[in-house]
């Protein structure tokens, strides 16, 4: 059964820090997605990786996949105050599956001036 | 497209109630998944339709819970005889699935947030 494991759980930043968050999983997975999620909102796609060494960008935030590894970055740079919300990271339940999806618990990063 | 959408949004009960959530799917999206959230967790997958079938449940899905998709097009998920640990966020999600040219993203809805008193 795949287990996922987010690090850290709780991010306190400065504004125009960077920073990375971890995600390990514990079986094999055919890809891996990131998800943002604001209080009392539903869930945002951030990310889709396919494939071992996948790098995805998208303003401040890129996120990587070492599939050997099992491991997922998302990777915070210079960071802002929009960018508070709680990240989570989510590879596929199994190789060839359908897609359900396998959350972390999450990591709740807050951005203080 | 307007994004995925599900009602009630708020849903208060009784013990020992039961209680019904819909889920419409972005149009032509043939994949349809639940999940359940409680506080301070992530979503937990619950159960996953393409079309009308249902082709996968978690353990999670106890023999209170059933969900349905009969023409392929909205969900509904219903809980009998609720108990207070029903108390959560539940979530649905569609996706258009895989294929050569894109990744089966899932698109999440606003969600129903269910209270059992």
């Amino acid at each position: 059964e795949l287990k996922v494991e987010q690090n850290p759980l709780f991010l306190s930043m400065q504004e125009g820090k960077n920073y990375t968050i971890y995600c390990n999983y514990s079986t094999t997975s055919d890809r891996l997605y990131w998800y943002r999620q604001d209080p009392g909102k539903s869930l945002e796609s951030l990310f889709v990786l396919l494939s071992n060494g996948a790098v995805k960008q998208e303003g401040r935030l890129m996120a990587s996949l070492d599939t050997k590894a099992r491991l997922s970055t998302l990777h915070i740079t210079a960071a802002v105050h929009d960018l508070s919300a709680t990240y989570f990271c989510a590879p596929t339940s199994k190789r060839g599956s359908q897609g359900n999806l396998i959350f972390g618990k999450g990591t709740k990063l807050s951005v203080k001036p | 497209d307007t994004g995925v959408s599900q009602n009630p949004r708020h849903k208060i009960t009784k013990r020992g109630q039961n209680v019904t959530f819909r889920c419409d799917p972005i149009s032509e999206h043939n994949r349809l998944y639940w999940y359940r959230q409680t506080l301070g967790q992530g979503p937990e997958f619950l159960t996953y339709f393409q079309n009308e079938a249902q082709l996968e449940k978690s353990r999670l899905l106890s023999d209170r819970f059933s969900a349905e998709r009969p023409k392929g097009s909205f969900s509904t998920l219903e809980i009998q005889r609720t108990e207070q640990g029903d108390s959560a966020m539940y979530l649905c999600a569609s996706s258009p699935g895989l294929t050569a040219l894109r990744a089966d993203t899932q698109y999440f809805g606003p969600g129903t947030r269910l209270t059992v008193l």
